[in-house]
């Protein structure tokens, strides 16, 4: 089964803290997105990955940034962690050639800032 | 059924009942539809997509209906059990990147013993 990784399941940050959210998947997948999940209001794309240091933007970039050194890691950065980025957020990733029902959601990051 | 707000909708069954899960979606240009199910503390898992050339669609249990004039889609759980309680998502592909999705709200399903 492929298997998507998140590093951590909790952090606790302060405000204007730099944060690294990593995510890992070992199945050789070329695309990797970044989703943040809030209550009400579903899942919210970010940025996604369609290869090594390619990137676009999702729906709602501003305040993120991202990094893709590997092919199997992908990285949410926040330069200055705000309180609006308290939230759930999920990784995942598919092939090229598969479709949106292919994609494999990591277990996800709950970010707390105070 | 799922709407825009910042409370997500709920529906309670008993164990053995059929769910009907519903969902409004935005775009008639959007091709394809997905749900999702998210058991907590996971991500989300795929459960059944549908094309919109389609109306109808059938797995395990889940039936995928899907009604273009009203822009609705909705999913239906036979017989459903304990471990079905969950979030279920919808998502639509409004063409373009395969990848790219608008997400619903998500409903929550409480199956009750």
């Amino acid at each position: 089964d492929v298997k998507v990784t998140q590093s951590s399941r909790y952090l606790v940050k302060r405000t204007g803290e730099k944060v690294f959210l990593e995510c890992v998947q070992d199945m050789d997948h070329e695309n990797m997105f970044w989703y943040r999940q809030d209550p009400g209001l579903g899942l919210r794309l970010i940025y996604f990955s369609y290869d090594v240091k390619m990137k676009e933007k999702g729906d709602i970039p501003e305040g993120y940034s991202v990094s893709r050194e590997k092919k199997e890691r992908f990285s949410l950065i926040l330069e200055s962690a705000s309180t609006n980025q308290t939230s759930m957020y999920l990784c995942a990733s598919t092939f090229v050639g598969g479709g949106a029902n292919v994609l494999t959601f990591g277990a996800g990051s709950r970010l707390t800032v105070l | 059924g799922e709407s825009v707000g910042l409370h997500l909708p709920t529906l309670s069954v008993q164990e053995g009942d059929n769910s009907i899960i519903n969902c409004a979606y935005s775009n008639s240009a959007s091709d394809y539809f997905i749900w999702y199910k998210q058991e907590s503390g996971k991500g989300p898992q795929f459960i059944i997509d549908i094309r919109s050339n389609m109306d109808k669609r059938q797995g395990q249990r889940v039936t995928v209906l899907l009604n273009k004039t009203v822009k609705h889609l909705s999913l239906q759980i036979a017989a459903t059990q304990p471990g079905d309680s969950a979030v279920y998502f919808c998502a639509e592909n409004s063409g373009g990147s395969n990848y790219k999705l608008t997400f619903g709200k998500g409903t929550l399903l409480t199956v009750n013993p």
